[in-house]
């Protein structure tokens, strides 16, 4: 079945830890996005991929990072997680081009940071 | 900046009753328009969406938006809710200067007692 997978489902992470986030799309998407959901803020626009091989800052990019090394991928690295990172990320792509159909949204990753 | 707003953060509905959710969204230039749900544990899904044409949309499960420019609004209607209406309900807005990208408003936690 086409879509976005995932991994890991959730995690409980130390604090000062590196964790990467991973996000692949068998739809052949053009753009790919991260957001985080966090209670009575709905999502935020972590980064963003227009296309492989560039990304962009969304509006709550600190202490995060990306990259689009191929049209599936989109991993999310937190190089050194803090409690505030706390959160349900989601990964979604959208098809590109001249006519908007939305995004597509993966499962979700719930990170606790401790 | 452009931002989409919800004003009901819940709503708690008995069966059989009427829905109206609103949302607003700033800036006066061409927009797509988006509406989500996400039932519990469960990931975003598309429930409609607007581009151009009849203002009055149709979406799946019986639930229903209009769009009124005038007014920079895109409310979620449904005649009868049902206990398995349960969700979140997430309006999206796709602004023509920002590509494919989209902006979510906070959320409407929606409780429908049997």
């Amino acid at each position: 079945i086409a879509g976005i997978t995932q991994a890991p489902t959730s995690q409980i992470l130390a604090a000062g830890r590196r964790m990467t986030l991973r996000c692949t799309q068998d739809m052949r998407h053009n753009a790919m996005y991260w957001y985080r959901q966090d209670l009575g803020l709905g999502l935020r626009l972590i980064h963003y991929s227009n296309t492989a091989g560039t990304t962009g800052k969304g509006e709550v990019p600190d202490g995060y990072s990306v990259s689009r090394a191929n049209t599936d991928d989109f991993p999310l690295t937190l190089a050194s997680a803090v409690p505030s990172q706390t959160s349900v990320y989601f990964c979604a792509s959208s098809q590109g081009g001249e006519k908007n159909y939305g995004y597509t949204f993966g499962s979700g990753t719930r990170l606790t940071v401790v | 900046a452009q931002s989409v707003s919800q004003h009901n953060h819940h709503v708690i509905l008995s069966e059989a009753a009427s829905l109206e959710l609103g949302c607003n969204y700033s800036y006066g230039g061409t927009v797509n328009l988006f509406w989500y749900v996400q039932y519990p544990g469960q990931h975003l899904q598309l429930l409609l969406k607007y581009f151009s044409g009849d203002p009055l949309v149709k979406g799946i499960k019986g639930f229903e938006a209009e769009f009124i420019k005038s007014k920079f609004s895109f409310n979620l209607r449904k005649p009868s809710v049902q206990w398995s209406d349960t969700a979140e309900y997430f309006c999206a807005v796709n602004y023509n200067n920002a590509g494919n990208m989209l902006t979510f408003g906070g959320g409407t936690r929606l409780m429908v007692k049997p």
